[in-house]
């Protein structure tokens, strides 16, 4: 069964520290790999799309990783700033299908 | 920049009652989805729709669900008689390709009584 694993399932920080977010997908045949940002009652927002031979991927503050061999990505957010608030989530998309499979996501807070 | 739009942000409805949630993709946009979020939980995948036709649905996208594109703008998720469990957040998504990005609307909040 398709399975998109994420950790941890919350994680406060002060404003201006980094911290990493991790993923783990059972997710075969494999396509692409999101992650996405989801503030509080709206719609997920595209951080970043990786596809099999992607290692690392950069949006400004957002650094993305991927190793396709061990299923295992991962979301480094830079200098983090209170606008960072909210719930992170991993998105793996099947290679053939329109199905994505989404993660339970990391909710972050930032505190100043 | 354009977005997708849905429409009404929050519906509240009566168990057993019909609701058609809204949604205007992006204009240039050939692919549609709808997902669903119940509080607290994941994100789950519907329907995906092309070429005025369902080309994928999960089994949660059972006979009481139906979409529709009913003109050049609107794509429309209708659920005939509402369950308490139908209780959820319901975002809309578009993209131009299969290798584009999709864009998610802001959702509608569903409360089913």
């Amino acid at each position: 069964k398709n399975q998109v694993e994420q950790s941890p399932q919350s994680l406060i920080i002060l404003e201006g520290k980094n911290c990493t977010l991790q993923c783990n997908y059972t997710v075969s045949p494999f396509s692409n790999l999101r992650w996405y940002k989801q503030d509080t009652g709206r719609g997920p927002v595209s951080l970043t799309i990786m596809t099999f031979s992607e290692n690392t991927k950069s949006n400004g503050r957002y650094t993305a990783t991927l190793d396709a061999d061990t299923k295992q990505s991962s979301l480094h957010i830079t200098a983090s700033q209170l606008s960072d608030s909210a719930s992170y989530i991993c998105v793996v998309r099947n290679f053939g299908n329109e199905k994505l499979t989404f993660g339970t996501g990391t909710r972050l807070t930032i505190i100043p | 920049e354009p977005e997708v739009t849905q429409t009404p942000s929050h519906q509240v409805t009566q168990m057993g009652q019909e609701v058609i949630l809204r949604c205007v993709p992006i204009s240039n946009h050939l692919y549609f989805y709808w997902y669903r979020q119940i509080l607290g939980q994941k994100v789950e995948f519907l329907v995906s729709f092309y070429n005025n036709e369902i080309s994928e649905k999960s089994e949660i996208f059972d006979d009481q669900f139906s979409v529709e594109r009913p003109d050049g703008s609107n794509f429309t998720l209708k659920i005939r008689s509402t369950k308490l469990e139908d209780s959820a957040m319901y975002f809309c998504a578009s993209r131009w390709t299969q290798n584009h990005e999709q864009y998610f609307g802001p959702g509608t909040r569903l409360t089913v009584t």
